[in-house]
């Protein structure tokens, strides 16, 4: 099966603390995988993909094959980063399509 | 900067009802997309198109749902005879030159659907 797992709907951390934003995912193959955020009031949006191994706005993510993961990872969290953050999964489907599967989302809190 | 446009922002219907979600994907864009995420749950796929024709579609995307591209801009996603659980926000993405499988999708803002 394909599926991407957040585990934590809320994240709360004061300014300036390290976040990990948890991302786990299921899927046979080769993974790709995404980080897309969204603001408030805003569309979603492209933070990273893991192919690019970019870091944007601070943040960072590692592919860690063994453990399924994706976390995403920022030092030193900023008020600005406060958004619901989703982790994503390119699916596998009848074509190249580029269908993707989506976690829950977390919501990443920052507190001044 | 081009951004994918959805109209309208918010719809409101009656079960049994039809509505047309409206997109306008970026402009040298080939690859389409509507996802819909129902009220805290997560962001599902429901249809990809390529080339005039449906790409790939979810098992969510039964035959009360229709996507067409009738002008060479606009992307709709028909629901033919709406129900309470079609209330959604749903969202339209494209994708650029060659659908890749690294290809960022872009999405627009959504229009919220609600089913009474």
């Amino acid at each position: 099966a394909q599926r991407v797992t957040q585990p934590e709907k809320l994240l709360s951390v004061f300014k300036g603390a390290p976040v990990e934003l948890k991302c786990n995912y299921s899927y046979s193959g080769s993974p790709e995988l995404f980080w897309y955020v969204q603001y408030s009031r805003q569309r979603l949006q492209l933070l990273l993909r893991h192919i690019s191994r970019e870091s944007i706005k601070g943040f960072t993510a590692d592919l860690n094959k063994g453990e399924t993961s994706f976390h995403l990872k920022k030092p030193f969290a900023q008020e600005e980063d406060s958004a619901m953050y989703y982790c994503a999964l390119y699916g596998h489907g009848s074509g190249n399509t580029g269908k993707l599967i989506f976690g829950q989302g977390t919501t990443l809190q920052v507190k001044p | 900067e081009p951004e994918v446009t959805q109209t309208p922002s918010h719809q409101v219907t009656q079960m049994g009802q039809e509505v047309i979600l409206r997109c306008v994907p970026i402009s040298n864009h080939l690859y389409f997309y509507w996802y819909r995420q129902i009220l805290g749950q997560k962001v599902e796929f429901l249809v990809s198109f390529y080339n005039n024709e449906i790409s790939e579609k979810s098992e969510i995307f039964d035959d009360q749902f229709s996507v067409e591209r009738p002008d060479g801009s606009n992307f709709t996603l028909k629901i033919r005879s709406t129900k309470l659980e079609d209330s959604a926000m749903y969202f339209c993405a494209s994708s650029g030159l060659s659908g890749r499988r690294y290809n960022e999708q872009f999405f627009g803002p959504g229009t919220r659907l609600t089913v009474l």
